[in-house]
């Protein structure tokens, strides 16, 4: 069973350096979608494809920020000059098509410490 | 726009004790609802969704939840709660066939199970 994959699970970086996470969503999934997470609080919206286009992007996302999902299928998330604030869990999720293809599914997040 | 609102910060229960976990949403159209569950460190897992039919869903490890229309509400519940069900658990509602496909994530309730 092969569900959402995300590497690396833990990163920790110096202030100012650029980080790149990568998501493997679940086969066929043509829906994926990037979430922050923080401490004591719910995922936050970040970004979301459908095959390869992006189709949305929160204001949470600014322009340090990048996400790619070349073929439609693996997914990228890099973050340029980080700052402490960038410090999360990012949390990727897939879905796929029809009435019972709306759940969507996480991975197991990709931890970020900025020092 | 659709929100979630999660009442409850923290719940302690002792175990052996029944559990219900609110969720109050606002959505202009007939919700898809979800509750998952987050284990310290770890991704997101499904306990149960609601797209339509009956209103009382069955989920997996032993929790329900209900949809109640009209009071916006879909609360988690289980009768008898287990130590190993001490976790982050996260309302959330759509994404929805033809409107938009981004889930909106409550808050989460912390659940401390007491021996």
């Amino acid at each position: 069973d092969t569900g959402v994959s995300q590497n690396p699970r833990h990163k920790i970086t110096k202030r100012g350096q650029n980080v790149t996470f990568r998501c493997d969503p679940i086969s066929e999934h043509n829906r994926l979608y990037w979430y922050r997470q923080t401490l004591g609080q719910g995922p936050e919206f970040l970004t979301y494809f459908q095959n390869e286009a992006q189709l949305e992007k929160s204001r949470l996302l600014s322009d340090r920020f990048s996400a790619e999902r070349p073929k439609g299928s693996f997914s990228t998330l890099e973050i340029q000059r980080t700052e402490q604030g960038d410090s999360a869990m990012y949390l990727c999720a897939s879905s796929g098509q029809g009435s019972f293809g709306n759940t969507i599914y996480f991975g197991e997040g990709s931890w970020l410490t900025v020092v | 726009a659709q929100s979630v609102t999660q009442p409850d910060i923290h719940i302690t229960v002792s175990e052996g004790a029944s559990l219900e976990l609110r969720c109050n949403y606002s959505y202009g159209a007939t919700p898809y609802l979800f509750w998952y569950v987050q284990s310290p460190g770890q991704g997101l897992q499904l306990l149960l969704k609601y797209f339509s039919g009956d209103t009382l869903v069955q989920g997996i490890k032993g929790f329900e939840a209900e949809f109640k229309r009209s009071q916006s509400s879909f609360n988690l519940r289980k009768p008898s709660v287990h130590w190993s069900d001490a976790a982050e658990y996260f309302c959330a509602v759509g994404p929805a066939s033809g409107g938009s496909y981004i889930p909106t994530f409550g808050r989460g309730t912390s659940l401390i199970v007491h021996p």
